[in-house]
């Protein structure tokens, strides 16, 4: 089955303390990208990646770090979290380009 | 002014009637343009993309794009009850970039 997934699904974490979001597409694409979605903000990307190696800022890319050394895995890196950076969180991957993106289940991260 | 502007709603509908949701934009140079779809506590999913001015159809969607006025829209024939959901108008960012922004999502209600 062709898709995206993201682990963990929720995390409740402290401030400071550093982690990692895993995220995973099985169908080969090219292009990913790392989304947050805040209630009367939408969808706000964070990072993309067009290929391997290749990544780029998208709006909201502070306080966040990426790599993407395999096509199909592009894990989000939280350094020292914060009260602010909690949200929902959701990876995304399409063939090429930034269209036309398939989602993950998304994660829920609380930072306290 | 937002890149890209909807208005939250909700839009209510009945039954069997047609909805539109409509999104504006303000980079003229923009190229590509979606249409997702998000359930309450789902992932967005990609219902239309539409890349070139006048309508899309398929099935009860239709697409429509102006690029002279930087307006593109959505039309959903015979709304169902499970048509309600949030819908979010995204378009591509600057030519070349892997930058997708969204608009901050129309819900919409269809009553029985």
């Amino acid at each position: 089955e062709a898709q995206v997934t993201q682990n963990p699904r929720y995390l409740i974490t402290v401030t400071g303390k550093k982690l990692t979001v895993t995220c995973s597409q099985n169908m080969n694409h090219e292009y990913m990208s790392w989304y947050r979605q805040d209630p009367g903000l939408g969808l706000r990307q964070i990072y993309y990646s067009m290929n391997v190696e290749v990544t780029d800022k998208g709006d909201v890319p502070e306080g966040y770090k990426v790599s993407r050394k395999e096509k199909r895995n592009f894990p989000l890196i939280l350094e020292s979290p914060s009260p602010n950076q909690t949200s929902l969180y959701f990876c995304a991957s399409s063939a090429q380009g930034p269209y036309e993106q398939y989602f993950g289940p998304g994660t829920r991260l609380t930072v306290t | 002014q937002k890149e890209v502007e909807q208005n939250s709603g909700p839009l209510s509908v009945p039954e069997g009637a047609i909805a539109s949701l409509n999104c504006t934009y303000s980079d003229r140079g923009s190229q590509s343009f979606f249409w997702y779809r998000q359930y309450s506590g789902k992932s967005p999913e990609l219902i239309m993309s539409i890349y070139s001015n006048g309508d899309k159809e398929d099935g009860r969607f239709t697409a429509q794009l102006n690029k002279a006025s930087q307006y593109v829209s959505l039309l959903i024939r015979d709304s169902q009850p499970s048509d309600s959901a949030t819908y979010l108008c995204a378009v591509n960012g600057p030519s070349n970039t892997g930058k997708l922004i969204f608009g901050q999502g129309t819900t919409l209600q269809v009553k029985p």
